[in-house]
């Protein structure tokens, strides 16, 4: 059975970086996308992204573009998360999880950014 | 600013139906497959329906999807306590903006 879990909290300054990071466990980790997915304080799912660790390909929203990356070690089945620049507005909980549909979410990482 | 439209909330009695539209455009619902999150309260969200109408394995039969054009529907029949969460359609879109939209969520709530 296929399991992602996340990293801790983090508590982070404006402009400073956070990297989150996911491990797969219980499956092949490089024939599935991990797509990231936040979701702030009250509010509902936003869509960051996705990449393919088999070819370390990812596709952005524009949303985030230039300021996230995403990366992914295939030998220890685990993606990254990386956002820059960070302000008030990126506290929330982020998810990973496994193939465009979804199937298998991590537990969710809290980033707390204030100053 | 969600390109999906849902109703913020639908309630029902335990054991009644409630049914959840969300509602596109062409350029994403329309032309792709819909697919339904459960999140319960605290939790990480949960796949309940991909592919229009599709349930993953665990997923009981009284969760069923459909599409019809630019919308689409999740029904929970059966209503339990247990099914107080907030639900969210998702699907893919061909605007520039993302690649996957999700819909602006729909808190269930067992009277």
């Amino acid at each position: 059975q296929v399991q992602l879990v996340q990293s801790g909290a983090e508590v982070k300054k404006p402009g400073s970086s956070v990297k989150v990071s996911c491990k797969a466990s219980g499956g092949t980790f490089n024939t599935f996308t991990i797509t990231w997915v936040r979701q702030a304080p009250g509010q509902g799912l936003g869509w960051m992204g996705r990449i393919i660790p088999a070819l370390g390909i990812a596709n952005y929203a524009q949303k985030f573009q230039g300021r996230v990356t995403f990366t992914a070690d295939i030998s220890t089945s685990t993606a990254y998360m990386e956002l820059n620049s960070l302000r008030s507005e990126d506290t929330a909980v982020y998810y990973c999880a496994r193939a465009d549909d979804m199937e298998v979410w991590g537990q969710g990482t809290t980033v707390t950014v204030f100053s | 600013q969600s390109v999906l439209t849902q109703p913020p909330s639908v309630s029902a009695a335990p054991g009644q139906k409630v049914t959840i539209s969300c509602s596109g455009s062409s350029s994403n619902i329309g032309n792709n497959y819909v697919s339904w999150y459960q999140q319960l309260p605290g939790t990480a969200p949960k796949l309940l329906i991909y592919e229009n109408n599709k349930r993953p394995s665990g997923i009981p039969d009284r969760f069923s999807g459909s599409r019809s054009g630019t919308s689409a529907t999740l029904g929970i029949t059966g209503l339990q306590t247990g099914d107080e969460a907030d639900y969210y359609c998702g699907t893919w879109d061909s605007s520039l903006s993302a690649l996957y939209v999700f819909g602006t969520g729909t808190k269930v709530t067992v009277l």
